[in-house]
């Protein structure tokens, strides 16, 4: 009964850098969205998907791309990690990009650019 | 556009007392609210969600909000506070799904 799961959950990367954040659900659902959430600021929406083959970019898409890979995975890629970056990233999915619908979270992954 | 306001950073409480975290809203349409909660190192757990039924929601762990559309206001209370309910809790407001928009989280600290 895992959910949402993020890998990985700390990485420390340099300036320039680049790497993926992997995310997995197991829930079937349709939608699934990345966050970034900074002290004070609450969670701000960085990229999503409603469905298999779609994505958008949500408030702050800027240094970010993502692939939804299949209906269960979903990835976020940063090409040239800047310290900006610095931040917990959190992937959520939810039934589908309709009213109503919860999102259920992963546990985050924790990532600092030095 | 959508916003949200919780209007206390953070709040403390004595066991055994009642809270009150207090969120106001504004959406051009009838929005989707929930509150969420997330512990430290955690993600953010679902408490409760209105849509548009009964305007008090009951949620898990004894918390409940209600809906006031001439307030824009959806406040979050608990009879008695928990040790284990420390934590940080957001705010929610949502419209058609894919548009969440987060509060910034109040964070409530429980005395013994």
């Amino acid at each position: 009964n895992a959910g949402v799961t993020q890998t990985p959950k700390f990485q420390v990367l340099k300036t320039g850098q680049s790497m993926t954040l992997q995310c997995a659900q197991d829930m079937n659902h349709n939608s699934m969205y990345w966050y970034r959430q900074d002290p004070g600021m609450g969670l701000r929406l960085i990229y999503y998907s409603a469905s298999e083959g779609t994505t958008d970019k949500g408030e702050v898409p800027n240094g970010y791309n993502v692939s939804r890979l299949n209906k269960r995975e979903f990835s976020l890629r940063l090409e040239s990690a800047a310290p900006s970056q610095t931040s917990v990233y959190f992937c959520a999915s939810s039934e589908a990009a309709a009213l109503n619908q919860p999102q259920h979270f992963g546990d985050g992954t924790r990532l600092s650019i030095l | 556009a959508q916003s949200v306001t919780q209007l206390d950073s953070h709040v403390s409480v004595s066991e055994g007392t009642p809270v009150l975290l207090r969120c106001n809203y504004s959406s051009s349409y009838s929005p989707s609210l929930f509150w969420y909660v997330q512990h430290p190192n955690k993600g953010l757990q679902l408490l409760l969600k209105y849509t548009s039924a009964a305007t008090l929601v009951k949620g898990i762990n004894g918390f409940e909000a209600e809906f006031k559309k001439s307030e824009t206001s959806f406040h979050l209370t608990k009879p008695s506070a928990h040790m284990s309910d420390a934590a940080e809790y957001f705010c929610v407001v949502s419209l058609y799904g894919q548009n969440f928009v987060f509060g910034p989280g109040t964070r409530l600290s429980v005395l013994p």
